[in-house]
Parts: structure tokens; sequence; C-alpha cells
């Protein structure tokens, strides 16, 4: 069963930072979004990505947040310079339309700012 | 602004003792609530989409139902390998997912 797939699993960094996150969606899914979801608290939507540009974007992924989709597979998150509350799970998800589609979730990737 | 809430947070049942799980909404034109699983350290993994108020949809134990202010899933006869904490979301315009807290569950043998 296709599955969206991310790496690492875990990632520690040290505070000022840059991380990237990557994520492989459905080969045939065209819309694609990264979530987070501090320990404890809801999944919060950081961004929507189609057709090669950013659709939305919450207030969260400010100026020190970017992604990109380099290839005709991989979809990434770079965080430039991280801070302690950057501590979350990051979850990549996509789906094959903008509306009334389930999406599908990675199993996330744990970073951890020290 | 589009809002979910569930209820109750936390929700401990013995192994056969079903029960439902709540989730309020509030949105400006229901494109779609979802119902998700995750377990600790892991993803959502997706179980149901509802559309329209009066759906119904049945998976092995869970059967998820909505109306046009909320959507129950209902768990029947639950068993250990359920405990895990179920979310909602709904389809916001745009396509972003807005989540609820969750119902974290635990079914004792």
């Amino acid at each position: 069963e296709p599955e969206v797939t991310q790496t690492p699993s875990h990632q520690v960094t040290q505070m000022g930072q840059e991380v990237i996150l990557r994520c492989v969606p459905i080969s045939n899914h065209l819309y694609f979004y990264w979530y987070r979801q501090i320990l404890g608290q809801k999944v919060e939507f950081l961004v929507s990505f189609y057709n090669n540009e950013i659709s939305e974007k919450s207030e969260i992924f400010d100026d020190q947040f970017s992604v990109e989709r380099p290839d005709g597979s991989n979809f990434t998150l770079k965080i430039r310079s991280t801070k302690l509350e950057d501590s979350a799970m990051y979850f990549c998800a996509s789906r094959t339309r903008q509306a009334q589609t389930e999406a599908f979730f990675g199993q996330g990737t744990r970073l951890t700012v020290v | 602004e589009d809002q979910v809430t569930q209820s109750p947070e936390a929700l401990r049942l013995q192994e056969g003792e079903s029960s439902s799980l709540n989730c309020s909404y509030t949105v400006s034109g229901l494109r779609g609530l979802f119902w998700y699983r995750q377990d600790p350290g892991k993803g959502p993994e997706f179980l149901f989409t509802l559309y329209s108020a009066g759906e119904e949809k049945e998976k092995e134990r869970l059967k998820a139902t909505l109306t046009k202010k909320e959507s129950f899933l209902h768990i029947t006869a639950p068993k250990p390998e359920d405990s895990a904490t179920y979310l909602c979301a709904v389809n916001s315009e745009g396509g972003k997912l807005i989540f609820g807290q969750g119902t974290e569950l635990s079914v004792k043998p």
C-alpha cells in the first residue's frame, strides 16, 4: 500500500542551526502539506504546496521556514535558524485533491532543539 | 473561524464496553470531516471521511456518523488494541485540516 515516508525519524539540533526535514509523498498525489504537533497539543497546519508553489501558510510559517519540491518525489521543510520552541513532531501529508479527499500522513520527524 | 472540539479528552473502557466519542465542529461550508487514529509517537492514520449529514461509515468495531453540528465515533465491544488517540478534523477553505485536540482512548483487558 502506498505511504508517505519521512526522514529522519528523529533529529536533535542545536539552537540556531538549520534543519531540513524530508518527505516522499504518495506518487500520484498533487497536494502536499506540513503539519506539526507540539507534545500534548493539537496537530496544527503549517503550509500547503501545490503546483510547485505555496498555496497557503499559517502564522507559524514565518521567514525562518521554507518548503521545496526539488525533484519529482521529495518534499522538504527547512527551518533556517531553529529555536527551542520549534521542538515538535513534524508531519508531512499528501492528498490527490484539495477538498473532500482524505490526507495521508507520514510517521513524522521528532525535532528536538537543544 | 473554523473550529473542532472533541470530548471527552480521555476515555477509559473495559474490553467489550461500547462507547462513543464526540466531535463538535463549526465550519463555513463542510468540505469533509475526517477521523484519524494516532498511536503514540506516530502519524495520524486515516479512518473515515464523512461529507454530509446523515452519512455513516463503518470499519470493524468502529462506526462514524455525522450531523450538521457534530460527528460521533462509536466503538462497539472494543479490544485493547483499539487503545489510541482518535482525532477529528475538518477540511477548511483552502484545503488545510483543522484538528480537534483528540480523545485518548484506553481499553483495559
